[in-house]
């Protein structure tokens, strides 16, 4: 298996532009996350799906964001707009049991908002 | 070790040595622990888990070392390679919660 795939992997943008990143979880895994590790907050959980269903999007940041997961094997991550404060590294993992034990991240993409 | 602002904790360590990465955890109603390794420029990797009803629990070179008195975990990693060299993460989760991570632990290992 190729394990969890992410793109891109770097991202460089302007701020007040759409960014969208891009997420395939490991075939056969019900939960997604998406996180945002910064070196001030650490890795923050952002939104998980469970079997493509939003279940806890409780650490959106603002509006701005929003996710969707339109089958099993594709999710995205949308800023809009983006601002400098945006600028992290996002991941994407995917677990196969109840969401909550390893997960298997994938390799993340580096946002660049200036 | 959990991060205070923008330094992690850093464990500075020789090639051979044992290693022991400290996390303290903050709820003690937390009853599954994960750590993960993240190298430079890499997601994070899992090592290790442990269950709240165990109080160690032995991989291939590391140990995980568990006590929910002090709220307490910690890794330990034998005869540490410089391919060891990497941030170190505890997590704990609470029933069907996610995970909550900590800030991490830096890991240097000179040959």
């Amino acid at each position: 298996d190729a394990g969890v795939i992410q793109s891109p992997r770097h991202e460089v943008t302007e701020m007040g532009q759409e960014v969208t990143l891009r997420c395939k979880p490991i075939s056969g895994h019900d939960y997604l996350f998406w996180y945002r590790q910064t070196m001030m907050r650490g890795l923050e959980l952002l939104i998980y799906f469970n079997n493509n269903v939003p279940i806890d999007d409780s650490g959106m940041p603002e509006d701005r964001f929003s996710a969707k997961m339109p089958n099993a094997s594709f999710s995205t991550l949308k800023i809009q707009p983006s601002e400098p404060r945006d600028s992290a590294v996002y991941f994407c993992a995917s677990s196969l049991r109840r969401g909550t034990y390893e997960q298997y991240f994938g390799p993340g993409t580096r946002l660049t908002v200036t | 070790g959990e991060s205070v602002g923008l330094h992690l904790p850093t464990l500075s360590v020789q090639e051979g040595d044992n290693s022991i990465i400290n996390c303290a955890y903050s709820n003690s109603a937390s009853d599954y622990f994960i750590w993960y390794k993240q190298e430079s420029g890499k997601g994070p990797q899992f090592i290790i888990d442990i269950r709240s009803n165990m109080d160690k629990r032995q991989g291939q070179r590391v140990t995980v070392l568990l006590n929910k008195t002090v709220k307490h975990l910690s890794l330990q990693i034998a005869a540490t390679q410089p391919g060891d060299s990497a941030v170190y993460f505890c997590a704990e989760k609470v029933g069907y919660s996610t995970l909550t991570f900590g800030k991490g632990t830096m890991l240097l290992v000179s040959p």
